[in-house]
């Protein structure tokens, strides 16, 4: 089955705690993104990665860091959290073959710092 | 001004009811326009994927962009209680994409 796991789903913390959030895909896709959303706000993306050790910035980047060493795990990095950092956190991976898009979802990281 | 503008809703319409969401953007350098469906603690869910003016049509799904107005909307035929869910637009540039807020959609049976 075509899935995006992440881990962990839920997380308390505490400000400057470092904390990792794995992203893991198995459909192979070169392309994989994290997203926070909050309400009124929608999705705003973070990080994006177009293929082994290449990433680049998103929308709101700051206080956070990605790595990209192998095709199928993509970890959000939080060095030191904050609470501006509590947020809904979604990593998702997508394909496009000559105009067909295929996107998968991860369930969501609900994180929580104090 | 916010790149992607979307009313957040909610939108309430009787089951069978024709659905129109809209998305209003800014930057012309949009290439990609997409809609997703998300229910509630779910992640989003692909609904469609267009990349030119006009229509495209995936059963009950009819995505509209028009370029020149820098509009997109969806369309929802013959709206069923499943259909309750938030929509999302979404436009993509060179592999960012910038996302409205949403539009919390409710169909009442």
């Amino acid at each position: 089955e075509a899935q995006v796991t992440q881990n962990p789903r839920y997380l308390i913390t505490v400000t400057g705690k470092k904390l990792t959030v794995t992203c893991s895909q198995n459909m192979n896709h070169e392309y994989m993104s994290w997203y926070r959303q909050d309400p009124g706000l929608g999705l705003r993306q973070i990080y994006y990665s177009m293929n082994v050790e290449v990433t680049d910035k998103g929308d709101v980047p700051e206080g956070y860091k990605v790595s990209r060493k192998e095709k199928r795990n993509f970890p959000l990095i939080l060095e030191s959290p904050s609470p501006n950092q509590t947020s809904l956190y979604f990593c998702a991976s997508r394909r496009n073959d000559l105009g067909q898009e295929t996107q998968y979802f991860g369930p969501g990281t609900r994180l929580l710092v104090l | 001004q916010k790149e992607v503008e979307q009313d957040p809703g909610p939108l309430s319409v009787p089951e069978g009811a024709i659905v129109s969401l809209n998305c209003t953007y800014s930057n012309s350098a949009f290439q990609y326009f997409m809609w997703y469906r998300q229910y509630s603690r779910k992640g989003p869910e692909l609904l469609m994927y267009t990349y030119s003016s006009g229509n495209k049509e995936d059963g009950r799904f009819t995505a509209q962009v028009d370029k020149s107005s820098k509009y997109i909307s969806l369309f929802i035929r013959d709206s069923q209680p499943s259909d309750s869910a938030t929509y999302l637009c979404a436009l993509d540039s060179n592999y960012q994409l910038i996302w409205g807020a949403g539009t919390k959609l409710i169909i009442k049976p």
